[in-house]
């Protein structure tokens, strides 16, 4: 089984809709990450959590938000998703001591019509 | 706000051949300085990093080289082969937060 899993993995919806995004570890990490990726302008990050009671905003927070129900779970909601959200979506962990080296899950492709 | 900067954007290479791809950075936190790979369809994966009391790192045919007053670390992908098309992505650690800012990839195609 997977270390790091993304649900959905497809999903396509309307201009206006809420859409929550999940991720759920099994590798006992403290710190977990929400990432965008567009093509040509690389992995930005929208969120990242360092423990259950921890939220920071990353470089492009706005229109998103995230609740880190658990250790090892770890949503990013689109309140209102919008077409310039069409992108596609990575969760990561890393481990407190090393937190250089992030383990992603497989990705979310949103398609915001 | 950390700028890191990859290059060149695309690469094609022969099989067979040497991939070089190149990252530069401002400003660094802590010291570490990874390379990810990333094939489509796929999630980036960490393929190797350096911390900077070593000059160069060799993991197989990928090694990295790194010049601190220079700022910058380069990938070097020796006998490059088909399964090593991907997109690669440097990362630096960002000064006050403790995590990385990504570099915006790299596309590596390898020809037969």
């Amino acid at each position: 089984d997977a270390d790091v899993t993304q649900t959905p993995r497809n999903r396509i919806t309307k201009t206006g809709k809420r859409i929550m995004l999940e991720c759920s570890q099994t590798k006992g990490h403290d710190r977990m990450y929400w990432y965008r990726q567009d093509p040509g302008l690389g992995l930005q990050l929208i969120y990242y959590s360092f423990d259950v009671k921890d939220i920071n905003k990353g470089e492009i927070s706005d229109g998103y938000s995230v609740s880190r129900q658990a250790q090892a779970k770890f949503s990013l909601s689109l309140e209102s998703a919008i077409p310039n959200q069409t992108a596609l979506y990575f969760c990561a962990t890393s481990d407190l001591k090393a937190s250089g080296n992030l383990y992603f899950g497989p990705g979310t492709r949103l398609t915001v019509l | 706000q950390q700028q890191v900067k990859q290059s060149p954007q695309s690469l094609i290479v022969q099989k067979g051949g040497i991939s070089i791809i190149n990252c530069a950075y401002e400003n660094t936190a802590f010291d570490y300085f990874p390379w990810y790979q990333q094939f489509p369809g796929k999630g980036p994966a960490l393929l190797i990093a350096i911390r900077p009391d070593v000059s160069e790192k060799k993991e197989g045919r990928f090694t990295i080289s790194f010049n601190k007053s220079a700022k910058q670390f380069s990938l070097h992908i020796m006998d490059s082969q088909p399964g090593d098309s991907a997109t690669y992505f440097c990362a630096v650690p960002v000064r006050g937060n403790n995590r990385l800012a990504f570099g915006k990839g790299n596309q590596v195609v390898v020809i037969p």
